[in-house]
Formats: C-alpha cells, sequence, structure tokens
C-alpha cells in the first residue's frame, strides 16, 4: 500500500498570501488529521477530517481551515499567511473499522516558509 | 487538558549500548492509548511502538519495548542494541478521546537521540 503523501513538499509565500496544501491518505484511511510542527511549539493538532466532516479542531486562528472531498483526501488552506506560520504541515490518516487502533500514520510534510 | 512531558531534549548512546527515553502524562481518562514516534532527519514520522492504557502487558516490537507505569502516569522507551538507523526525534504521544468520534493525538517536545558509533 502506498503510504500517506503530501504535496508540495516545499513552498515559499510572502505575508498576505494564502495557500492550500494537499494530504493523500492510506488507501482505506477515512480519517484525516492535520499537524503543524515547529521548533518552538513542536508538534500541534489542526484538525481532523472524517467522512468529509471536520470532527476535531485544535486552537488555531479562523484563518487555518480545511476540507476532506469523497475520496477521503483533504486540503487545508491557511489565509492572510504571517511570518509565524512558516512550519512543516504534517498530515497523518488513520483506519476506522470494527478493529480500530488508532494509530495515525504520517506524511512527509510539507515545508511553509513565509517571506 | 492532557499534557505529555519529555524530559530529555537530547541524549546520545554508543552504538550496540541501551538507551531509554522518558515520558510523562496528565490525564483524567482511564481509556487511552499511548506510542512512541520516530523522526529522522529526513522528517518522515515513523510509528514504532504503541500502548494500549487497559494492557498491563509492556509492548515489545523487535529492539523496543516500553515500560507502562499506569498509575505513575509514566511511559519510557527503551531501544537494545542501538544502531545508527536509530539516530532521530523521538516523540511520545497520548491519544485520547476527544468527542464526536475523534481521537486526539497530544505530543511531547521530544528528545533528539544520536547513535554514536
Amino acid at each position: 500500500k502506498a503510504g500517506v503523501t503530501q504535496t508540495p513538499r516545499y513552498l515559499i509565500k510572502t505575508r498576505g498570501q494564502q495557500v492550500t496544501l494537499s494530504c493523500s491518505p492510506i488507501s482505506g484511511h477515512r480519517s484525516v488529521s492535520w499537524y503543524q510542527q515547529t521548533p518552538g511549539q513542536g508538534l500541534q493538532f489542526l484538525f481532523e477530517y472524517f467522512s468529509e466532516t471536520q470532527r476535531n479542531k485544535g486552537n488555531f486562528p479562523g484563518r487555518f481551515s480545511g476540507r476532506q472531498f469523497s475520496n477521503s483526501r483533504s486540503e487545508m488552506n491557511v489565509s492572510t499567511l504571517e511570518l509565524g506560520d512558516s512550519a512543516l504541515y504534517l498530515c497523518a490518516s488513520s483506519w476506522e473499522g470494527y478493529t480500530r487502533t488508532y494509530e495515525q500514520y504520517f506524511g512527509p510534510g510539507t515545508r511553509l516558509t513565509v517571506t | 487538558a492532557q499534557t505529555v512531558t519529555q524530559s530529555q531534549p537530547e541524549m546520545s548512546v554508543q552504538e550496540a549500548e541501551t538507551v531509554t527515553l522518558s515520558c510523562t502524562y496528565d490525564t483524567s481518562e482511564n481509556n487511552y492509548y499511548l506510542f512512541w514516534y520516530k523522526q529522522p532527519p529526513s522528517r518522515q514520522m515513523i510509528l514504532v511502538i504503541r500502548q494500549e492504557a487497559y494492557k498491563q502487558q509492556n509492548a515489545t516490537e523487535n529492539r523496543f519495548s516500553v515500560n507502562f507505569q499506569k498509575a505513575a502516569k509514566s511511559f519510557s522507551l527503551k531501544i537494545s542494541d542501538s544502531q545508527l538507523g536509530d539516530t532521530a526525534m523521538y516523540f511520545c504521544a497520548f491519544n485520547a478521546y476527544s468527542g464526536a468520534g475523534s481521537y486526539q493525538l497530544t505530543f511531547g517536545k521530544g528528545t533528539k537521540l544520536s547513535v554514536i558509533p
């Protein structure tokens, strides 16, 4: 099975712009979570989508949004970029079934640099 | 709110030796899951080992094992016969129910492990 894929891998944007990141989960996984990783704050949960619905949300401003499509692929969007949004954005997917195991499998991340 | 603490920002170990990484957590939940993830310099986060809180037996995966002390809220990772490929950031993570069918991972700050030849 192919792993979690994220595109693009690297992105450079300027303040005020918006950006969209994409994540394709492992085949069969319907839950997709997004995390922001910075040296100062570590790994912080952004939100989780399941069956096209946002099921959980972390403590981030409304500039951060996401969505999930019927094929479980997910996108996250950051509007009005700030310098502090520079980070590695990680996507993770998990499988939910009768024998749910709760593990999350991560993609390689998208490195966003805001100048 | 759940918190996860990794008190060792950096550690080093000689190749073939054994090293233990510490992790403590705080929660009022009774049913939860604990994980150790590894993030090598290439940045791909990899699941190393998992432990269900309701299981008393400590999990083991090849050279990796945990010491789970539920009452003390402690979850340490032991790496035996350390290899150069074990060099990475190690994150302890706590997964608990957060409502609406969702389980949320809370991570510690990580321990940077260097394996020395």
